[in-house]
């Protein structure tokens, strides 16, 4: 298996405009994370799905973040209209479901510039 | 508040060096920890969870509920252990914590 994949790898756009990441969960892997890491602030959690359902978008910034999962395989988080304090580097996770201690896998994170 | 606080941005040590990466929590209920690390050009991945109490690359990290407490030792640091360590926390059934991250430089 390949693991997470994201793409794209880098993005550099101008402000205002759209931007959509992407997401390939590693296969059989039931939940799904949407994280974003900035310097001030760390790795934060934006959205989790479970089964292509989102269960916790309280971490998503504001109105202008959403995202989605068709189906187990594709998730995408879009930025419209994106703004210069969306620049930081999003990362997707998946992890199984089972009990305590279990594991998120990580992508490789896409960069995103606004310019 | 669930809160994870690494209260250190960057740490500096010379290799051979004993190593503690602080990492410290807020949560109401049972916590669960980890420990994550991002080498250079590599993805994020698990370096070890406070559950299996376990050793991984030389690193321990054991639970202290008392001083709400996780953090991060070794005894003597390698070169190839610089790297960023993030310390999360399980708030909920699949709800992770992250701290800010600590990036870790070991010298020559």
């Amino acid at each position: 298996d390949a693991g997470v994949i994201q793409s794209p790898r880098h993005e550099v756009t101008e402000m205002g405009q759209e931007v959509t990441l992407r997401c390939k969960p590693i296969s059989g892997h039931d939940y799904l994370f949407w994280y974003r890491q900035t310097m001030m602030r760390g790795l934060e959690l934006l959205i989790y799905f479970n089964n292509n359902v989102p269960i916790d978008d309280s971490g998503m910034p504001e109105d202008r973040f959403s995202a989605k999962m068709p189906n187990a395989s594709f998730s995408t988080l879009k930025i419209q209209p994106s703004e210069p304090r969306d620049s930081a580097v999003y990362f997707c996770a998946s992890s199984l479901t089972s009990g305590a201690g279990e594991t998120q896998y990580f992508g490789p994170g896409t960069r995103l510039l606004v310019l | 508040a669930q809160r994870v606080t690494q209260p250190e941005k960057l740490l500096s040590v010379f290799k051979g060096a004993p190593v503690e990466l602080k990492c410290n929590y807020s949560y109401s209920g049972s916590p669960e920890l980890f420990w994550y690390v991002q080498y250079s050009r590599q993805r994020l991945q698990l370096l070890l969870r406070h559950i299996s109490r376990e050793s991984i690359k030389g690193f321990t990290a054991d639970l202290n509920k008392g001083e709400t407490s996780f953090h991060l030792k070794k005894p003597f640091a390698q070169e190839e252990d610089s790297a960023m360590y993030y310390c999360a926390l399980r708030a909920g059934t699949y709800k992770y914590i992250f701290g800010t991250g600590t990036r870790l430089k070991v010298l020559a």
